[in-house]
Parts: structure tokens; C-alpha cells; sequence
């Protein structure tokens, strides 16, 4: 089935390190949604992005809507232990009939001591 | 050369209804889970299934009931459906459990009851 591309797939940083990430597609949408989880827990809501070119902030996190629409990118500034985890993006495109949201396969965030 | 494949990916139905949404994975995956994603975009685990066995049942009405006939396969029954049920579920699988591992998702079932 079709997948976004989501990289890198893994990072290494040190703590206090920016962090950024993206998604791309070739198909456009109407939705980007950005969730972490933490490990033995669900995925959790970071940001949601509604409109091409929104830049939306969620304190230390800053995620844009592609003015494409067939990419988003997530930023995390001045990294912490806490934000350690799985970052997924996905893509939604409700229009007319259409309606299909499709995740990214992840990005793995590892903090270095 | 689905990975996680969901039927049906729509589903109206009268309050009221039994129906089920089956999910299947190709990926040799150990651990599958429900998801149910509300108006507002969030995930909620509903349930979490290791080499068929339950996992993780989190506070869901018993009137939802999983069902997994081997490891590839984790179904979804819902009877006596209600208003407060419409959502998009979906479906997810990992090698392992823990959450240590990337969650394959399915394509979702948008499940609207009338």
C-alpha cells in the first residue's frame, strides 16, 4: 500500500541538540498530524496542521504544512531525555469521496548521554 | 504487497447493529493493536494482541470485543453499536511488543453510526 516517506528513520543526537524531521508523498492532502509515543503507550497527538503553509508551535515543537501539500516537517528545538521516542507523521486528504490517511513508518529519536 | 491491510474502509450502520472490521498483516508481525482515532485526530489504544494473546485492554465497553484467529489476522467486533462509536479505527502491527518497535497502521475504517 502507499506509505509516506518519513527520514531520517533513526536519530542519534546530544541533549540540547535541535532535532528536525519530515514526511514526503507524492500524493497531496489536506491534513498533517504528528504524534510521538513513548514506548508501551499509544501514539499521542503532538500537532495537527489543517492548512498549506501553516507553521504551528506546541512549546519546544514547531511543525509546518507544506506548501505543496505533499510534505510536512516537524522541528524540535533544545532537545531533553523526555522526548525520546517514535515521532510518526501522517498524511489525510478528505475531499469529495476521497478519504484515506496513510502513517509514516516513524523516526526514531535517541537522546546520547 | 499490503503490509496492513483493513476491511471494510467504510462502514455506515444503524445504532444499534453488531458489525466487525478485520484486519490482517503480511509482515510476519508478532504484536497487532486497535486503534481508535476521535474527531480531534487522537489515538487511542483500545487493544494490543502478542502471538494471540491479549496484552493490553485499555477501558473500552465490553461491547467491543478483538478477536485474533492466529498472529497475522486481529479482528474487531462491536455490537449493539451506539452514536458515540463513530471514528476512524485503526489497525497496527510491530514485531514486538513494548513499544520499542516502529507500528506498521493500516489504512483505517471510518465507521459512521446512524
Amino acid at each position: 500500500g502507499q506509505q509516506l516517506n518519513q527520514n531520517p528513520q533513526s536519530m542519534f543526537i546530544q541533549e540540547g541538540e535541535d532535532v528536525s524531521m519530515n514526511c514526503t508523498s507524492s500524493s497531496i492532502f489536506n491534513t498533517w498530524l504528528w504524534y510521538k509515543q513513548d514506548p508501551g503507550e499509544g501514539p499521542v497527538l503532538l500537532i495537527a496542521l489543517y492548512k498549506a503553509g501553516e507553521l504551528t508551535s506546541n512549546g519546544r515543537l514547531t511543525a509546518q504544512f507544506g506548501i505543496t501539500r505533499k510534505d510536512s516537517f516537524l522541528n524540535i528545538s533544545a532537545s531533553i531525555p523526555s522526548d525520546v521516542g517514535i515521532y510518526f507523521c501522517a498524511g489525510q486528504l478528505i475531499m469529495n469521496r476521497d478519504d484515506k490517511i496513510i502513517f509514516g513508518k516513524g523516526t526514531r529519536l535517541h537522546i546520547l548521554p | 504487497d499490503t503490509a496492513v491491510s483493513q476491511t471494510p474502509k467504510y462502514l455506515v450502520t444503524q445504532m444499534g447493529n453488531d458489525k466487525s472490521i478485520k484486519c490482517e498483516q503480511n509482515l510476519g508481525h508478532d504484536t497487532m493493536y486497535w486503534y481508535k482515532q476521535d474527531s480531534k485526530k487522537f489515538l487511542k489504544i483500545m487493544f494490543s494482541y502478542n502471538n494471540k494473546e491479549l496484552i493490553i485492554n485499555e477501558t473500552v465497553p465490553n461491547r467491543f470485543s478483538p478477536k485474533s484467529p492466529d498472529k497475522a489476522h486481529l479482528n474487531l467486533h462491536i455490537n449493539s453499536l451506539e452514536l458515540g462509536d463513530s471514528a476512524v479505527y485503526f489497525c497496527a502491527s510491530s514485531q514486538d511488543w513494548g513499544g520499542g518497535d516502529t507500528q506498521y497502521f493500516g489504512p483505517g475504517t471510518r465507521l459512521t453510526v446512524l
